[in-house]
């Protein structure tokens, strides 16, 4: 499983848009980027995954470039709601087993 | 749906007793997982299972603490005895085999765990 390096904690405002950014130099050719968001008092969330290029969903975008050895999670227009740690997984869930590996995580708050 | 079920919510005992923690995934899902939070080591994968055979188990930290899923809507990770170490949340996931999104994982409220 490739390691993962987030910033321990950004600061936002809000109506701002957030990127936050995950390198992940030693991932493998069939690995998958997979970002969660984890409110207090609660489990984890899965929000947006992808392998190359750019996907979008209601949520979020996340930015791969073509090296994969990074990814860029985007939160448009952020508010106070979207305060929560923010973790960057990567690896080969399709065929390569389950095992699901967290880091630290990117603790993001919103200020009024 | 009513999303993964886990019991208790809360659970304070003594150190040396025994506990037994209790989840009901979503229906349907192949995978359940088990994981441990705390503050010093942040969310840790126990173990999982599919098609309710433990298929990684490497996570569990001592054998002390053992899993089992009778049926593909139950699963319990038992402590025994319990130590004041063991202290966090423990959190119960679940997801489908063939989901398109390869790594979503569906996850309970928790179980916050106090040894004293």
């Amino acid at each position: 499983l490739a390691k993962t390096t987030q910033p321990i904690s950004m600061d936002s405002y809000e109506g701002q848009e957030v990127n936050i950014t995950c390198s992940h130099n030693n991932i493998a050719t069939n690995d998958y980027i997979t970002w969660y968001q984890q409110f207090p008092s609660q489990g984890p969330r899965f929000i947006i995954q992808g392998y190359k290029t750019k996907v979008t969903n209601e949520v979020a975008s996340l930015f791969i470039p073509a090296d994969r050895k990074s990814s860029t999670l985007s939160l448009p227009r952020v508010s106070l709601s979207d305060t929560a740690v923010y973790y960057c997984l990567v690896g080969d869930y399709g065929t390569g087993g389950f095992k699901t590996i967290f880091g630290a995580g990117t603790r993001l708050f919103v200020k009024a | 749906d009513a999303g993964v079920i886990q019991s208790p919510r809360h659970e304070v005992t003594e150190m040396g007793q025994e506990v037994t923690l209790r989840c009901k995934p979503i229906s349907g899902h192949d995978y359940l997982f088990w994981y441990r939070q705390t503050m010093m080591r942040g969310l840790e994968l126990l173990i999982y299972f599919n098609n309710n055979v433990p298929i990684d188990d490497s996570g569990m930290p001592e054998d002390r603490f053992s899993a089992k899923m009778p049926n593909a809507s139950f699963s319990t990770l038992k402590i025994q005895p319990s130590e004041p170490r063991d202290s966090a949340v423990y959190f119960c996931a679940s997801r489908k085999g063939t989901s398109g999104d390869h790594n979503e994982q569906f996850f309970g409220p928790g179980t916050r765990l106090t040894v004293l």
